[in-house]
């Protein structure tokens, strides 16, 4: 049973159009994560939300818009796509004040914008 | 700013060895560590966590410390085995609620 799902695993689209990327987990956690990995294969935190609330927004451009409809979805909406967002978007969760807050990540959506 | 380093980026060893990798951060204020495993093409497979009163924890062959003093972290992996060639990542928690990444050290078990 996979613990954190992500919709889809591939996406390949033009410049300037709108896409969404969908990301599930069945862990019963509170707080979910999208982080960014580069064409160098560096990570990064965009978003975080705790219980549908936004913990964190790293100075992410605002054409990227997190949706959390319930505790279990963070969704990543992305307008007008350029060719920088080209990378892998990872979604995790954890339980924050569990004392562990071990973080569980998805298998990955690689964007491809051309 | 808080930062996460790991040395060396690559590292081929024979197959049957054991090694070391590395990681440093700056800040020695944390919350926890995690080290991860990323296969090519997949994504990240947590290893272990060590919480920051904790110096090491093990899992099988991998032992993971944690010395946060000198602002360091090591992951010893025994007997390696082919299987185990893939890209290691160091996170670390500085207690903002969110995980920074080190670069990563890409290992090759040599058969």
């Amino acid at each position: 049973d996979t613990a954190v799902s992500q919709t889809p695993k591939y996406l390949v689209t033009q410049m300037g159009n709108d896409k969404s990327i969908k990301c599930e987990q069945n862990l019963g956690h509170d707080t979910m994560y999208w982080y960014k990995q580069d064409s160098k294969k560096f990570l990064k935190i965009m978003f975080s939300y705790n219980n549908k609330e936004l913990i964190i927004n790293e100075t992410v451009p605002n054409r990227f818009s997190p949706k959390s409809p319930d505790k279990a979805h963070l969704n990543l909406h992305i307008n007008s796509l350029e060719l920088g967002d080209s990378a892998v978007y990872f979604c995790a969760s954890s339980q924050v004040g569990q004392g562990a807050e071990e973080q569980y990540f998805g298998p990955g959506t690689r964007l491809t914008v051309t | 700013k808080q930062e996460v380093t790991q040395i060396p980026a690559a590292l081929s060893v024979p197959e049957g060895e054991n090694l070391v990798l590395n990681c440093s951060f700056t800040d020695s204020a944390i919350y926890n560590l995690q080290w991860f495993r990323q296969d090519p093409g997949k994504g990240l497979t947590s290893l272990l966590l060590i919480q920051s009163s904790q110096r090491e924890q093990t899992s099988g062959r991998l032992n993971a410390s944690l010395d946060k003093s000198s602002g360091r972290s090591t992951l010893y992996i025994a007997a390696s085995q082919p299987g185990d060639s893939a890209t290691y990542l160091c996170a670390v928690n500085f207690g903002n609620e969110k995980l920074t990444f080190g670069t990563g050290t890409r290992l090759t078990i040599i058969p």
